[in-house]
């Protein structure tokens, strides 16, 4: 089946500690998304991508680093420097920059 | 002032209502309006797609855009206990000719329909 998919669904981690959130899609896009979501707030731009070896900072990018070394992957990592890492990461990705923009299932980050 | 304002609710109506979801926005070059549902612990999934103004229609659910007062919606006609979820208005503009492709969301409404 064609999809994003994201792993692991649900990460706990020691503070201090760099994570990173994996996210592949098989759908032959172009662009992909990071987005962080916290309760009761809308999703929040970390970074995005819009051709391989080639992103932009989002909203949101300070604490975070990204690769596009392939077109089908769009790893995020939570460095320490992350002040408030616990949050539902999701990851998306469209045909084109401005196509509709399909999600994965997230991620859920824990920092204790 | 946030960029796209919505409602959080909760939103709490008895099965076969009528459900109306509103978002307002500030930035007038927003021209690509969206509509995802989110169930509990789940990755968002689109309902509608609409481009500048005017209606679409799929289903139960409508979806308007009334770019003069910056202001859009989501109607589900005789809704049922499965749209229980969070519902998250979405949009961009376009830089030059090309939209950017960068999605701006609305805080997301809570919507429970019971049984």
């Amino acid at each position: 089946d064609g999809g994003i998919t994201q792993s692991p669904k649900y990460l706990f981690r020691k503070e201090g500690q760099n994570v990173t959130l994996s996210c592949e899609q098989n759908l032959n896009h172009d662009a992909m998304y990071w987005y962080r979501q916290d309760p009761g707030q809308g999703l929040r731009l970390i970074y995005y991508s819009q051709i391989v070896n080639d992103f932009q900072k989002g909203d949101i990018a300070e604490g975070y680093s990204v690769s596009r070394e392939k077109k089908e992957s769009f790893p995020l990592t939570v460095t320490s420097a992350q002040k408030n890492p616990t949050a539902f990461y999701l990851c998306a990705s469209a045909g084109k920059p401005g196509n509709t923009i399909y999600f994965g299932e997230g991620s859920w980050l824990t920092v204790v | 002032q946030k960029e796209v304002e919505q409602d959080p609710g909760p939103l709490s109506v008895p099965e076969g209502a009528i459900v109306s979801l509103n978002c307002t926005y500030s930035n007038s070059a927003f021209q690509y309006f969206m509509w995802y549902r989110q169930y509990s612990r789940k990755g968002p999934e689109l309902l509608m797609y609409t481009y500048s103004s005017g209606n679409k229609e799929d289903g139960r659910f409508t979806a308007q855009v009334d770019k003069s007062s910056k202001y859009i919606s989501l109607f589900i006609r005789d809704s049922q206990p499965s749209d229980s979820a969070t519902y998250l208005c979405a949009m961009s503009g376009t830089s030059g000719s090309s939209n950017t492709g960068k999605l701006i969301f609305g805080q997301g409404t809570t919507l429970q329909v019971k049984p």
